[in-house]
């Protein structure tokens, strides 16, 4: 089984600029949940969709949004970035509702974000 | 303050040695505690769960002290490939999808 997917693997963007970042979720889990990390940093958690519902936000401006499609997809949007933005975002897909907080998260790859 | 806060190291240690990692967290609703480990400019893979009576799974041991709010790894007799970033993850025992993660420690095993 393939595992969690996400596209693109780099992107390259200008301040002021808008960006879509996507994640398709490991097979039969419906929850995906959207971390920035930054360079020396932890994961920091953005957002948490599941069965297409914001189940969870982290402390992050609204210019970032999510959502899910049907499939269990998700796309993250970034509008007017910042410099600050530039950063590794990692989508996460669980089998949530499962363990109560002690299912495992399988991580993408992730997208790597710089904003020039 | 942060919710969760790890040694940064880095931690550089020869092979064959034990080496111990912190974690502390200030949430005390905290119920579920992992170790992830994370490659460079990859991606974070879980290492092991932590339960409140102190796991083991081969040469790595994790234990949990909820009084103190304080989570630890050891790892035995480490190897070249144990060099990674050790990452101490807690939520509050309802989704796992809403962690929190500290900055992580970096560990480097030489020859």
């Amino acid at each position: 089984d393939a595992g969690v997917t996400q596209s693109p693997t780099h992107l390259i963007k200008t301040r002021g600029q808008q960006v879509t970042l996507r994640c398709s979720p490991i097979s039969g889990h419906k929850s995906v949940s959207w971390y920035q990390q930054v360079l020396g940093q932890g994961p920091q958690f953005i957002f948490q969709y599941y069965e297409k519902e914001e189940r969870g936000r982290g402390n992050f401006p609204d210019r970032f949004s999510a959502r899910q499609f049907p499939n269990y997809s998700s796309e993250l949007n970034v509008n007017a970035l910042l410099l600050g933005d530039s950063a590794l975002y990692l989508c996460a897909s669980s089998s949530f509702p499962g363990a109560s907080g002690k299912e495992t998260q399988y991580f993408g790859p992730g997208t790597r974000l710089l904003v020039l | 303050r942060k919710e969760v806060e790890q040694d940064p190291g880095p931690f550089n240690v020869p092979e064959g040695a034990t080496v111990a990692f912190n974690c502390t967290y200030s949430n005390s609703a905290s119920q579920s505690f992992f170790w992830y480990r994370q490659d460079c400019r990859k991606e974070p893979k879980l290492l092991m769960s932590v339960y409140s009576s102190g796991n083991e799974d081969g040469r790595f041991t994790a234990q949990l002290n909820r009084a103190s709010q304080y989570i630890s790894l050891l790892i035995r007799d480490s190897k070249l490939s144990d060099s990674a970033t050790y990452l101490c993850v807690v939520n509050d025992g309802t989704n796992a999808g809403k962690s929190t993660f500290g900055d992580g420690t970096t560990l480097t095993v030489k020859p």
